[in-house]
């Protein structure tokens, strides 16, 4: 059965300090990758997406991710965080034969000490 | 836009007790699904959608159903409630691109306490 892990559950970094979340995927062929992000007490939104192109996606507040086909990884990075980036961070993925389910990874909750 | 709205956003239930929770959207997309949320196992697919009179299983289907008579709604119901079923549920909508779901936007969600 198709997984995505996410192998941070928890991780606290201070402010300036830069941020790597993990997200590994068990499946191969053509894949649709996503990060989403829950700020306490809000909706879940997207924070970006990859489906082809260029490896290394922008999203909007200054996040960043890179697809690496050959590791099944889909990392989420910024190079320094603020602690308005406190919060709950989903990676998610639609690929192989899932048709149109999208799996979620089990989230990492992320704080940021002022 | 309203956008994904569900109601109601706060539920308690009894064991055996049945309920639907209701969800549209008003972007017309073709795409809806429900996830539960439970801590420390991210969102779990319960049943998804790719147009009306389309459904299928997610990956927690059991004692859930839906239905998508019109492309606006989604419900969800429980029918007959077991306190393993309290979580937060969430609604989605998005388009279809690549042959799959797209950006899904979400609800506020629902949260079910089953005693």
């Amino acid at each position: 059965a198709q997984s995505v892990s996410q192998h941070n559950h928890h991780v606290i970094l201070s402010e300036a300090a830069s941020l790597e979340l993990g997200c590994n995927y068990s499946y191969g062929g053509t894949v649709n990758l996503f990060w989403y992000v829950q700020y306490p007490g809000q909706h879940l939104q997207l924070l970006l997406k990859y489906f082809s192109g260029d490896p290394l996606v922008k999203g909007i507040k200054g996040f960043e991710a890179e697809f690496i086909k050959s590791k099944f990884s889909f990392n989420l990075r910024k190079p320094s965080v603020q602690w308005s980036d406190t919060a709950e961070y989903f990676c998610a993925v639609r690929g192989g034969n899932a048709g149109n389910m999208l799996t979620f990874g089990g989230g990492t909750r992320l704080m940021v000490k002022p | 836009n309203a956008g994904v709205t569900q109601t109601p956003k706060f539920q308690v239930l009894k064991t055996g007790q049945s309920m639907t929770l209701q969800c549209a959207q008003d972007m017309n997309h073709e795409y809806m699904s429900w996830y539960r949320q439970d801590p420390g196992m991210g969102l779990r697919l319960i049943h998804y959608s790719v147009g009306a009179g389309i459904t299928d299983q997610g990956e927690v289907p059991n004692g859930y159903n839906v239905s998508r008579s019109t492309t606006e709604d989604f419900p969800l119901r429980l029918l007959s409630a077991a306190p393993s079923q309290t979580s937060v549920y969430f609604c989605a909508s998005s388009s279809l691109a690549g042959g799959g779901p797209d950006t899904q936007y979400f609800g506020p969600g629902t949260r079910l306490t089953v005693l």
